[in-house]
C-alpha cells in the first residue's frame, strides 16, 4: 500500500525557515517523481514544486522560486521541502504527492501538514 | 500559464440525479485529470487521461472532453459523492495548474 506521511509543519514567524519531510513507503521511491502541493481556503490547490526521480531536475512555481528548495534522499525514501524567507501568503496545508511515473499526474497524496506563517 | 475555470462553483443534486461538472482551459490541453476531495481529507484521484477511471472509482463517474473543454459526469448522484471536485492540467508546465473547484452537495 502506497503511503506518504508528511511532517515538520507548524507555526513560524515571517522571514523564518521551516523544513517539511515526506516519508514514502509501499513503492519503489526512486522510480517516481515527487511533488509538493499546497491548499488554502482562498487560493485552493496550488502546485508548489516537483523533483525528478534522481533529484537532478527541480521545478518551482514562480512565487516560491529562490525561497523554497525541494530535495529527496532515495536511500531514505524521503523527500523534503526547505522553506526559507516565509511569508504570510505561504500559510497553507502542504501535501506531499507522487507523480505517476517521472512527471505525470498526481496519483497518491499524503494527509497534509499545516504551515502557519504569523508573528 | 494555463488557467482552468470550473463551473458551476457550487451546486446541489438530488439522489439519482445526473450531474455534469465543467472545466474550461485558457489554452488547449492534451488531457484533463479530476480529483475528489471530501471534508478535510486529501484529494483523491478520480479520472486520468480525460476518461480513465482510477482504481476503485464507481462506474457512475465518467470523464470526457478535448481541447479546451472537459467535463466530469456522475450518472446518478449518491450521498457519498458530496465533495469538492478539482480539475488539473499537465500539458503546459511549469506551472502545473488546478481549477478552483466545484463544490457538490446532496439535496
Amino acid at each position: 500500500e502506497v503511503q506518504l506521511v508528511e511532517s515538520g509543519g507548524g507555526l513560524v514567524q515571517p522571514g523564518r525557515s521551516l523544513k517539511l519531510s515526506c516519508a514514502a513507503s509501499g513503492f519503489t521511491f526512486s522510480n517516481y517523481g515527487m511533488a509538493w502541493v499546497r491548499q488554502t481556503p482562498t487560493k485552493g490547490l496550488e502546485w508548489v514544486a516537483s523533483i525528478s526521480t534522481g533529484g537532478g531536475n527541480t521545478y518551482y512555481r514562480d512565487s516560491v522560486k529562490g525561497r523554497f528548495t525541494i530535495s529527496r534522499d532515495n536511500a531514505k525514501n524521503t523527500q523534503y521541502l526547505q522553506m526559507d524567507s516565509l511569508r504570510s501568503e505561504d500559510t497553507a496545508t502542504y501535501y506531499c504527492a507522487r507523480h505517476e511515473g517521472p512527471f505525470g499526474f498526481f496519483d497518491y497524496w499524503g494527509q497534509g501538514v499545516m504551515v502557519t506563517v504569523s508573528s | 500559464e494555463i488557467v482552468l475555470t470550473q463551473s458551476p462553483t457550487t451546486m446541489a443534486a438530488s439522489p439519482g440525479e445526473k450531474v455534469t461538472l465543467t472545466c474550461l482551459a485558457s489554452s488547449s490541453v492534451n488531457y484533463m485529470y479530476w480529483y475528489q476531495q471530501k471534508s478535510s481529507a486529501s484529494p483523491k484521484l478520480l479520472i486520468y487521461y480525460t476518461s480513465i477511471l482510477a482504481s476503485g472509482v464507481p462506474d457512475r463517474f465518467s470523464g470526457s472532453g478535448s481541447g479546451t473543454s472537459y467535463s466530469l459526469t456522475i450518472s446518478s448522484m449518491e450521498a457519498e459523492d458530496a465533495a469538492i471536485y478539482y480539475c488539473l492540467q499537465l500539458t503546459s508546465t511549469p506551472p502545473i495548474t488546478f481549477g478552483s473547484g466545484t463544490k457538490l452537495e446532496i439535496k
